[in-house]
């Protein structure tokens, strides 16, 4: 059972369109939520993070938006480029435990 | 700045064989984590160190085994290997909650 639910599964956007991708969570203890970034072959790289004190992060064209009592949270994407198309992961834990990855959404940016 | 190194970057083994698998943390990084990436999939957790120690179990077979040396690097071992093994083998390193990882380890069972 996925304890983190990832939506959608692949996303194809224009270049400078919003990419939207959404995480849902059950755990109530989880106390961090990073965004991977995944190139093929290559390692998850960390995007961007939120704590559940606040309810959005920004970072340069990266955002994060999070809704504590709906246990959902999402990664926006503005003026998508080719060079964004990757893999991307949601993530959950609580303090120092491992991640638990949501199941990836694979993100093509077409030019 | 310093990133997760892992060691080897590929590893082709037969059927039963072992392998091992070396992971050297960012400096000043006490935890180490282990994560599995099969085609297509999302990682899943294996193993973590704290202070050496093991500090958190996940979905890792008895065949394999991890620990973390004095140095801090960590190894996982991985015995009486299945083609079902194939797969890119993470490791990551935190100091504060935040997760750095490797380039990974791609490992094939012929």
């Amino acid at each position: 059972q996925q304890q983190v639910k990832q939506s959608p599964q692949s996303l194809i956007v224009q270049k400078g369109g919003i990419s939207i991708i959404n995480c849902a969570y059950e755990n109530t203890a989880f106390d961090y939520f990073p965004w991977y970034q995944q190139f093929p072959g290559k390692g998850p790289a960390l995007l961007i993070a939120i704590r559940p004190d606040v309810s959005e992060k920004k970072e340069g064209r990266f955002t994060i938006s999070f809704n504590k009592s709906a246990k959902q949270f999402s990664l926006h994407i503005m003026d998508s480029q080719p060079g964004d198309s990757a893999t991307y992961f949601c993530a959950a834990s609580t303090g120092r435990r491992a991640l638990t990855f949501g199941s990836g959404t694979r993100l093509q940016v077409q030019p | 700045a310093a990133g997760v190194i892992q060691s080897p970057r590929h590893l082709i083994k037969e059927k039963r064989e072992t392998a091992t698998l070396k992971c050297y943390p960012i400096p000043r990084h006490d935890t180490v984590y282990w994560y599995q990436q099969g085609p297509g999939q999302d990682p899943q957790f294996l193993i973590s160190f704290y202070e050496k120690m093991q500090s958190d179990k996940g979905s890792i077979p008895d065949r394999f085994s991890a620990q973390q040396f004095s140095d801090y690097h960590s190894e996982l071992n991985m015995s009486s290997l299945e083609l079902g093994d194939s797969a890119l083998y993470f490791c990551a390193s935190s100091f504060t909650g935040e997760l750095f990882f490797g380039e990974g380890s791609r490992l094939t069972v012929l």
